[in-house]
């Protein structure tokens, strides 16, 4: 069974503040996946990795894939009270697999 | 396009009945997975349907089931519900598999009281 754990489980911090969550796991992936989350609404993709040490920035935020591609990262910067949600990764190990999703990290950016 | 749509979006049922949600995907996805999310144990995997057949499937009992038709709508179902039955039921559709990006309609919210 591959497993993703996410941490922390939980995060507040105040508008404007930086921050890193990560995805671990034993496992290698094929790729990775990082979705937000808000209250009322199914998860919308944010970003797709799929080499080892890549990179990725989508505005504020900034994904990094791990070396070994076992482990997934997102910093943001500069948080802003739209950043609210929660934020799950999930790994794919190839073709005709399903996604193993984590189970997620709580943000809540106070204004 | 339209995204993907889900009904009921509430529900409310006891034990031991039984339910069927809907799932419209993505005109043109072939693939549609559903997911059970809880806030205990997150969001797990179901199973996913491609082209009418079963692809994948998750560690659930068999009172959970699904099917896809040849419009590429999904159902799914349970039976003999229970209380730890309660959960958000999300689906999600892809163009080619369940490893793929998936994108997810809003969710049934299913109460078991």
């Amino acid at each position: 069974t591959q497993l993703l754990e996410q941490s922390p489980q939980f995060l507040s911090i105040q508008e404007g503040e930086n921050l890193t969550v990560y995805c671990n796991s034993s496992s290698v992936f094929s790729s990775l996946q990082w979705y937000r989350q808000e209250p009322g609404e199914g998860p919308v993709l944010l970003v797709t990795v799929v080499t080892g040490g890549e990179v990725k920035k989508l505005k504020r935020l900034t994904f990094q894939f791990g070396d070994a591609r076992k482990d997934s990262s997102l910093h943001i910067t500069a948080a802003q009270p739209g950043d609210t949600g929660l934020y799950l990764c999930a790994g794919a190990t190839g073709a005709n697999s399903k996604l193993t999703f984590g189970k997620g990290i709580t943000l809540s950016v106070r204004p | 396009k339209a995204g993907v749509t889900q009904t009921p979006r509430y529900l409310i049922k006891t034990r031991g009945q039984q339910v069927t949600l809907s799932c419209s995907p993505i005109s043109g996805h072939r693939s549609v997975s559903w997911y059970q999310q809880t806030p205990g144990q997150g969001l797990q995997f179901l199973f996913e349907y491609f082209s009418e057949t079963q692809r994948n499937k998750g560690n659930f009992p068999g009172r959970f089931s699904g099917r896809q038709f040849s419009n590429s709508r999904s159902e799914m179902n349970v039976s003999t519900l229970e209380l730890g039955d309660s959960a958000l039921y999300l689906c999600a559709s892809s163009l080619g598999g369940a490893q793929e990006t998936q994108y997810f309609g809003p969710g049934t919210r299913l109460l078991v009281l």
